[in-house]
């Protein structure tokens, strides 16, 4: 069983549309973070979130980190071509601080 | 933040043959990562590069089959080692930030025929 699953696991959506990505676990984190991938990059890190409730908007992207830091949201307001590519979700863990992906969301924006 | 790059940025290779795929980063980390990612899919670690001693690996991964090597504060190598299709894959490089942020390199994208 993964630690972290996100929902849903695909996404294609119209330039326009709004969209929420999920990430749930069972387990009690410290901090989670969120990340966006492009093809032919790595991962690149979108936010980190640490308060149990805590909201932070980045442009047109909020994300929330739920009450009990179990799990968190990530909710995209009027998608656009360029908010193509993969979200993952990810938690540190262990004193070597290595990550922790969820499963990944696939994000196809059509102009 | 870091920059970090790899070397090759893609290969294609035979089945039994290995490839090594270099790490640099332009400033000194204690720790450094190697990740596998199958297109579309998530990041799977690998194992976790120290410098000054052995790397650490996850479940479903060895020594015999991944060496790494970690002579520096700035570079790492992931070798895979007696390659099969099953090898064919992305892996990335990473180091650590604050509060278990990562950043990542590009990636090298290997096919094994």
């Amino acid at each position: 069983t993964q630690l972290l699953e996100q929902s849903p696991q695909f996404l294609s959506i119209q330039e326009g549309e709004n969209l929420t990505v999920y990430c749930n676990s069972s387990s009690v984190f410290s901090s989670l973070q969120w990340y966006r991938q492009e093809p032919g990059e790595g991962p690149v890190l979108l936010v980190t979130v640490v308060t149990g409730g805590e909201v932070k908007k980045l442009k047109r992207l909020t994300f929330q980190f739920g009450d009990a830091r179990k799990d968190s949201s990530l909710h995209i307001t009027a998608a656009q071509p360029g908010d193509t590519g993969l979200y993952l979700c990810a938690v540190g863990w262990g004193a070597t601080n290595k990550l922790i992906f969820g499963t990944g969301t696939l994000l196809a924006v059509q102009p | 933040s870091a920059v970090i790059s790899q070397k090759p940025s893609r290969d294609i290779c035979q089945r039994g043959t290995s490839l090594t795929i270099q790490c640099q980063v332009d400033s000194q980390v204690t720790m450094m990562f190697w990740y596998r990612q199958q297109p579309g899919q998530s990041l799977t670690l690998i194992a976790t590069a120290n410098q000054g001693s052995e790397a650490t690996y996850e479940s479903g991964f060895v020594i015999d089959k991944f060496p790494i090597s970690r002579p520096n504060l700035t570079f790492s190598t992931l070798t895979v080692s007696n390659m099969s299709p099953e090898d064919s894959s992305i892996y990335l490089c990473s180091v650590s930030g604050s509060l278990y942020e990562q950043y990542f390199g590009p990636g090298t994208r290997l096919t094994v025929t």
